[in-house]
């Protein structure tokens, strides 16, 4: 079955560390998302890619970087200057502009992470 | 800019009562409207959508429509069951990023609904 898988589903990290979540779909879409849920809000754009080797910051970039070496990873690395990175993470990926659907996204199961 | 307002949680329900989830949302232009449900530690989950003006999404006996004179979204079900318990996202397509090929949602804040036996 086709669709995105995020690991793990829940990470505890130490104050002052990296630390990287991963993001692989099967879709073969071309853009790729990353959200982030705080409770009781919405979510929040960190980045998203179109192509390999290409991304965007959104919204919330600061504090975060990712890579996208190949059309189906794009894995989220939480760094230590984010100050308030306990929350959950979410990916997302959907076709482009032409296709069917386009505007539509797709979600992983999620990340919890913990900062201690 | 554009925005995206749901009514708040939680909403709590007998099993087979009527629901509305209210939203509303400010958009230049015309944008994809989108309901998505989150269940317990889960991510979200398309549920329905509408891609211009009187369009009605429906799914699993939900059901939508797309009003652009008030501009609203409002979801609705006849008959809940316990099972749709979640939190539902309302959200928008912002069409100023999609014709570069990106697609950014808009989302609202969430309402959990909770539906008891």
């Amino acid at each position: 079955d086709g669709g995105i898988t995020q690991s793990p589903k829940y990470l505890f990290r130490k104050e002052g560390q990296n630390v990287t979540l991963s993001c692989e779909q099967n879709l073969n879409h071309d853009a790729m998302y990353w959200y982030r849920q705080d409770p009781g809000q919405g979510l929040r754009l960190i980045y998203y890619s179109q192509i390999v080797n290409d991304f965007q910051k959104g919204d919330i970039a600061e504090g975060y970087s990712v890579s996208r070496e190949k059309k189906e990873s794009f894995p989220l690395t939480v760094t230590s200057a984010q100050k308030n990175p306990t929350a959950f993470y979410l990916c997302a990926s959907s076709i482009l502009a032409g296709g069917i659907n386009p505007d539509t996204q797709y979600f992983g199961p999620g990340t919890r992470l913990t900062v201690l | 800019g554009n925005s995206v307002t749901q009514m708040e949680g939680p909403v709590t329900l007998s099993e087979e009562a009527f629901l509305t989830i209210n939203c509303t949302y400010t958009a230049t232009g015309y944008p994809s409207l989108f309901w998505y449900v989150q269940y317990p530690g889960e991510g979200l989950q398309l549920l329905l959508k509408a891609t211009k003006a009187d369009d009605k999404g429906s799914n699993k006996g939900f059901e939508a429509t797309y009003r652009k004179e008030t501009t609203s979204f409002h979801l609705e079900k006849g008959s809940v069951q316990v099972s749709d318990s979640a939190v539902y996202f309302c959200a928008l397509s912002d069409l100023r990023f999609f014709s570069g090929g990106y697609n950014k949602l808009i989302f609202g804040a969430g309402t959990r609904l909770a539906v008891h036996p």
